[in-house]
């Protein structure tokens, strides 16, 4: 059975303080790991997709990297506006997503 | 360029009653699922579909019934809402080969009462 455990649940960072979020996975065959945003009241919103170890992915001031065994997406210099909750899946055979619990964002002014 | 749209966006049930939610999308995606979203359980998959006519079984399907009679939609029917189907569905869609990202609705917030 998949597993993806996100940590931590919350992080409050001031406005421009880069930090990382963590994305720990157990799967019987890696399809790909992806990346949502998700913003109060709104369906996630696909950010990244990574399909081997050692690939990166960046979009602004955000970017994916994977291991084997995890994924980090870390940002840089954030803003109040990407305050959000950061979500990291794994598909299963059909595309069907597993989540984590995600990480709660918020980035202070 | 509507992409995935959920309808309705809130409604308020009470125990016992039935309801159908109904998602479309007109990215000509092959699989639509069904997830619902509770503080604490994240996303979890109710039931799935890889093409018309077909549907499976997701990680909490119980009390849930879906169709896709038609590819660009998938509903997701209660037969007897019970207030732990209290949640905010999404529905979401992707394609069958090729990009395998999935791409999701605005939700449906449900209350049973």
């Amino acid at each position: 059975e998949d597993q993806v455990t996100q940590s931590p649940e919350a992080l409050r960072l001031q406005e421009g303080e880069s930090s990382s979020l963590n994305c720990s996975y157990t799967v019987s065959g890696l399809r790909g790991l992806f990346w949502y945003r998700q913003d109060p009241g709104k369906g996630p919103e696909f950010l990244f997709t990574l399909y081997s170890a050692g690939e990166e992915k960046e979009k602004e001031r955000l970017k994916a990297t994977l291991t084997k065994k995890e994924s980090f997406l870390h940002i840089t210099a954030p803003k109040p506006e990407d305050s959000a909750t950061y979500l990291c899946a794994v598909p299963g055979s059909a595309r069907q997503l597993t989540f984590g619990s995600g990480t709660q964002l918020t980035v202070l002014p | 360029n509507a992409g995935v749209t959920q309808t309705p966006k809130f409604r308020v049930l009470k125990t016992g009653q039935s309801m159908t939610l109904l998602c479309a999308q007109d990215m000509n995606h092959e699989y639509m699922y069904w997830y619902r979203q509770d503080p604490g359980m994240g996303l979890r998959l109710i039931h799935y579909s890889v093409g018309e006519g077909t549907t499976a079984k997701g990680e909490v399907p119980d009390g849930y019934n879906v169709s896709r009679l038609k590819k660009q939609n998938f509903l997701l029917g209660l037969e007897s809402a019970a207030p732990s189907q209290t949640s905010v569905y999404f529905c979401a869609s992707s394609y069958g080969t090729g990009r395998t990202e999935a791409f999701f609705g605005q939700g449906t917030r449900l209350t049973v009462v």
